[in-house]
């Protein structure tokens, strides 16, 4: 069965710095690979999503992210942080059957 | 485009009663619609999934008598928490992954801005 794990609850960083979330995966095959942002009390936006090509991938509001596939990892950055990007993240993998296997979120705090 | 609507955004309802949560596809139609359910500081939890025409496929320790899930056309999918009690009360999220030729877009789920369903 396929996993996501985000090892890190809790993330602060300070408004300009860079951020890099941590998203590790478990699938036999080559997922499909997501990464949303979920606002407080609010649903999830999509942010960026490998399928395949090119493993950085380019997504809404300045962040990336990279595939490696020797590290079953999939982590998303961001060089400089703005206040409005605290939030929720998911890092989320759908595996053969469409469903999406989320991870349990990393919480970005951002300070002034 | 992909916008997918949720209604209502927040309720409140005796114990007891049953309260029905709409998901629409706006601009897309949606081949699979997905129920969640986060509980606070959580992740998303599949609750099921619906395809149009057909009997939705529910998780495991998920009840298909409590939740029903009908799905009537391709841009509308509908949850009803028959007979809600406290333990009900959570966020119910609704995804729509996408119908057509593109392959990355048929891979895509859209959610909605949830539902709070609070039961006293």
């Amino acid at each position: 069965a396929q996993s996501v794990t985000q090892p890190d609850i809790h993330i602060t960083v300070s408004e300009g710095a860079s951020l890099e979330l941590r998203c590790n995966y478990s699938y036999g095959a080559t997922p499909y690979l997501f990464w949303y942002v979920q606002s407080p009390g609010q649903g999830l936006q999509l942010l960026l999503k490998y399928f395949s090509g090119d493993t950085l991938v380019q997504g809404i509001k300045g962040f990336e992210a990279e595939f490696k596939r020797s590290q079953s990892s999939f982590n998303l950055r961001k060089p400089s942080v703005h206040w409005s990007d605290a939030a929720e993240y998911f890092c989320a993998v759908d595996g053969s059957n469409y469903k999406l296997t989320f991870g349990k979120g990393t919480l970005l705090t951002v300070n002034p | 485009g992909a916008v997918v609507s949720q209604h209502p955004s927040r309720v409140i309802c005796k114990s007891g009663t049953s309260v029905k949560i709409e998901c629409r596809s706006l601009d897309f139609q949606a081949t699979t619609m997905f129920w969640y359910r986060q509980f606070p500081k959580q992740s998303l939890m599949l609750m099921a999934t619906s395809n149009e025409g057909s009997k939705a496929t529910y998780e495991q320790g998920v009840e298909k008598d409590k939740f029903l899930i009908n799905h009537a056309s391709l841009t509308l999918s509908t949850l009803t928490v028959t007979s809600a009690h406290p333990e009900d009360s959570s966020f119910y999220i609704c995804s729509a992954r996408a119908f057509g030729s593109a392959p990355e877009g048929k891979n895509i789920q859209y959610f909605g801005a949830g539902t709070r369903l609070s039961v006293l």
